[in-house]
């Protein structure tokens, strides 16, 4: 187990609305990570952190945004939400020195 | 465009068969390679990684193969368990400290009581 909570587990919003998914670690990892699941596409990477205010984006990025202001806490934003954007997200990190990563529960997001 | 492709997308054995799942790599320069499992409804658990490096490595009944040269991994499991129904994913990085991962759509696995 390498402390990963997110939050909310399951969320379900309007078009249009903007959305903030939280993923939280307790072991102040250097690397974490956000993906999407979709049935048919595997996992995709959105964006990475290398470090607190050090971000960059991933294979799907566009129409999210994430921060990270401490070590333990990395944001994915939906600025506006729509319904392509229906999916299972999952935050994941990196320990140092180690090249596996480690999951989140995930957050099941649904736009209607 | 670095692509990973998991054959077959499900499987059906009986308990106690030995079973090999497959996974392939468009691009060879592969960082390492590593085999999840996610139970439905859960995130993913890591089970074996295989570095650039190595050939293959073992986690008790689970053997992980890689073949760089062919593009390709396997993941066998020995005297398969009804415990171990799950789908099977697949990820490759391509190097850098980042290790962004790469995945392939996975194969749904059934073991029958």
């Amino acid at each position: 187990d390498a402390g990963i909570t997110q939050s909310p587990r399951h969320k379900v919003t309007e078009t249009g609305t903007p959305v903030t998914l939280r993923c939280h670690q307790t072991e102040n990892h250097r690397y974490m990570y956000w993906y999407r699941q979709d049935p048919g596409h595997g996992l995709r990477l959105i964006h990475y952190s290398y470090g607190v205010k050090d971000t960059d984006k991933g294979e799907v990025s566009d129409g999210y945004s994430v921060s990270r202001s401490k070590t333990e806490d990395f944001l994915l934003t939906l600025e506006s939400a729509t319904s392509s954007q229906t999916s299972v997200y999952f935050c994941a990190i990196s320990k140092a020195g180690s090249d596996t990563q480690y999951f989140g529960p995930g957050t099941r997001l649904t736009v209607l | 465009k670095q692509e990973v492709t998991q054959i077959p997308a499900a499987l059906s054995v009986p308990e106690g068969e030995n079973l090999v799942l497959n996974c392939s790599f468009t691009d060879s320069a592969i960082y390492n390679l590593q085999w999840f499992r996610q139970d439905p409804g859960k995130g993913l658990t890591s089970l074996l990684l295989i570095q650039s490096s190595q050939r293959e490595q073992t986690s008790g009944r689970l053997n992980a193969s890689l073949d760089k040269s062919s593009g390709r991994s396997t993941l066998y499991i020995a005297a398969s368990q009804p415990g171990d129904s799950a789908t099977y994913l697949c990820a490759v990085t391509y190097g850098g400290a980042t290790n962004k991962l790469i995945f392939g759509t996975g194969t749904l696995l059934a073991v029958q009581p």
